[in-house]
C-alpha cells in the first residue's frame, strides 16, 4: 500500500525568505511523485512532479522540489517566498503503474501562510 | 484549451436526499477519476475511468455512491441516499494516459444536514 505523510499542518513564512513544505512517501514500487496547491476557492492546481532522473524538479511559480530517495522525501521548496504563495499545498504519490493502476495518494496537507 | 469542469460548485441537501454532481473533463482525455476531502482530511480516491468502463472503483465507499460515464465524455457521480458523513469537497480530474500528469478541477463542495 502507498502513503504520504506531511507533518506540518501550517508553515509561516515571512515573505522573501526560503520556504520548505515537507514530505515523505511510502510506495512498494518506484514512485512518481507530486505536488499540488489549492489557493482560496480554487481547485487543485498542478505545481510538479517527479518521474525519473534528475533528484531536483523545478515547476510552476519558481518552486522545485528534491526527490530524496534514502530518506522516501519529496520537499517542496522555494528559494524566495511570496505572500502570493500563501494556500494549502498537497504530496501525492503513485506506485509506478502495473496494469492501469494510476490512482494518486495524498497527505493530509500543509497551510502555508506568509507575510509581510 | 478548458480545464476540468464540475457542477455544482456548492450543494446543500438533507441527509436522505439524493445529490448528483457532474464533472466535465479536459478534452481528448481518455482517463476521469473522482477523489474527495473530507472534514479537512487527506484527499482519498474513490474511483477510475477508462472511457467509458470502470477501472478501478476500489475507493467508493458504499453502494449508496454511484458513478456513471456514458459515452465516455462527462461523468456523474449520484449519493443515494445522502448521508451526514457524506459532507465534504468532491474533487475530480482527467488525464490523456493512466500513466500522465492528472489535472484537476474546482471541486463541488457537498453539505450534508
Amino acid at each position: 500500500a502507498q502513503s504520504v505523510a506531511q507533518p506540518e499542518d501550517q508553515v509561516n513564512v515571512a515573505e522573501g525568505n526560503p520556504l520548505t513544505v515537507k514530505c515523505t512517501y511510502s510506495v512498494s514500487g518506484n514512485p512518481y511523485l507530486f505536488w499540488y496547491v489549492q489557493y482560496p476557492n480554487r481547485g487543485l492546481q498542478f505545481l510538479l512532479k517527479y518521474i525519473t532522473g534528475d533528484n531536483l524538479v523545478k515547476g510552476s511559480y519558481g518552486f522545485e522540489a528534491e526527490f530524496n530517495k534514502s530518506q522516501t522525501s519529496f520537499h517542496l521548496k522555494k528559494p524566495s517566498a511570496l505572500v502570493s504563495d500563501s494556500a494549502l499545498y498537497f504530496c501525492a504519490v503513485r506506485d509506478e503503474i502495473t496494469g492501469t493502476a494510476s490512482k494518486l495518494t495524498f497527505g493530509t496537507g500543509t497551510r502555508l501562510q506568509v507575510t509581510l | 484549451e478548458a480545464g476540468v469542469t464540475q457542477f455544482p460548485s456548492h450543494s446543500v441537501i438533507e441527509k436522505g436526499q439524493t445529490v448528483t454532481l457532474r464533472c466535465d473533463p479536459i478534452s481528448g482525455h481518455d482517463n476521469l477519476y473522482w477523489y474527495r476531502r473530507v472534514m479537512g482530511k487527506e484527499i482519498k480516491f474513490l474511483l477510475h475511468f477508462v472511457k467509458e468502463s470502470k477501472q478501478d472503483e476500489s475507493g467508493m465507499p458504499n453502494n449508496r455512491f454511484l458513478a456513471e460515464r456514458t459515452g465516455g465524455t462527462y461523468s456523474t457521480l449520484k449519493v443515494q441516499p445522502a448521508e451526514l458523513e457524506d459532507s465534504g469537497v468532491y474533487f475530480c480530474a482527467s488525464s490523456q494516459a493512466a500513466s500522465s500528469t492528472q489535472y484537476f478541477g474546482p471541486g463541488t463542495r457537498l453539505t450534508v444536514l
